[in-house]
């Protein structure tokens, strides 16, 4: 079954710093996979998605990188802003239209 | 397009009581989904539909959960009868393409039963 980790549960930052949100799975054998945001009291927002062929994905100041052999991907943030906190999470697709969401890490950037 | 749209954004009942989500995905999205999220076990896929055809619902609780999709922009996810324990956030997502491309969430039922 697959089983997806995210570290760390909740992050504090000052405003500027770069940072990298890790996710880790269980079975390599994924689709694809997505980072989400999610603000409180609100849905999910995608950010990016990255198919299993590819290595990364960017979005303005959002990287994501898949090691799909490691079961690895993370979500690096450059020069954070207040805005940029929100709940972050990561969900992979199994090819079976099922995305297993991580528990996702809480992201709080400070001015 | 206005997004998935789910109705209503809250819901309190009391314990026993039939509990009715409703869901509109965007047009032209072929499958739809149900999700529970809750603090203990995050998001859980409950049920997926593809052109109005449930597909996998091996992630609904119980008998006590049935979901229909009787057109391509309608879906419910009935609770009957309700328990404390399925207070939770409800979501609905929308996609256009097998394999997940294009997930969108709408903005949740928050089930509260008492």
């Amino acid at each position: 079954k697959q089983e997806v980790t995210q570290i760390p549960a909740a992050l504090s930052v000052p405003e500027g710093e770069n940072l990298v949100l890790n996710c880790s799975f269980t079975d390599s054998a994924i689709y694809n996979l997505q980072w989400f945001r999610q603000d409180p009291g609100k849905g999910l927002t995608s950010l990016l998605l990255i198919q299993s062929s590819q290595r990364e994905q960017t979005s303005g100041r959002l990287n994501a990188s898949l090691d799909k052999s490691s079961g690895r991907s993370t979500l690096y943030i450059a020069a954070s802003q207040p805005g940029d906190s929100a709940t972050y999470l990561c969900a992979v697709n199994e090819g079976a239209q099922k995305l297993v969401f991580g528990q996702g890490t809480r992201l709080t950037i400070n001015p | 397009d206005a997004g998935v749209i789910q109705s209503p954004r809250h819901e309190v009942t009391e314990m026993g009581q039939e509990v009715t989500l409703r869901c509109k995905p965007i047009s032209g999205h072929d499958y739809l989904f149900w999700y529970r999220q809750t603090m203990m076990r995050g998001l859980e896929l409950l049920i997926y539909f593809n052109n109005n055809v449930p597909i996998d619902d091996s992630g609904m609780p119980e008998d006590r959960f049935s979901a229909k999709m009787p057109n391509a922009s309608f879906s419910t996810l009935k609770i009957q009868p309700s328990e404390p324990r399925d207070s939770a956030v409800y979501f609905c997502a929308s996609s256009p393409v097998q394999g997940g491309d294009g997930y969108t969430f709408g903005s949740g039922t928050r089930l509260t039963v008492v």
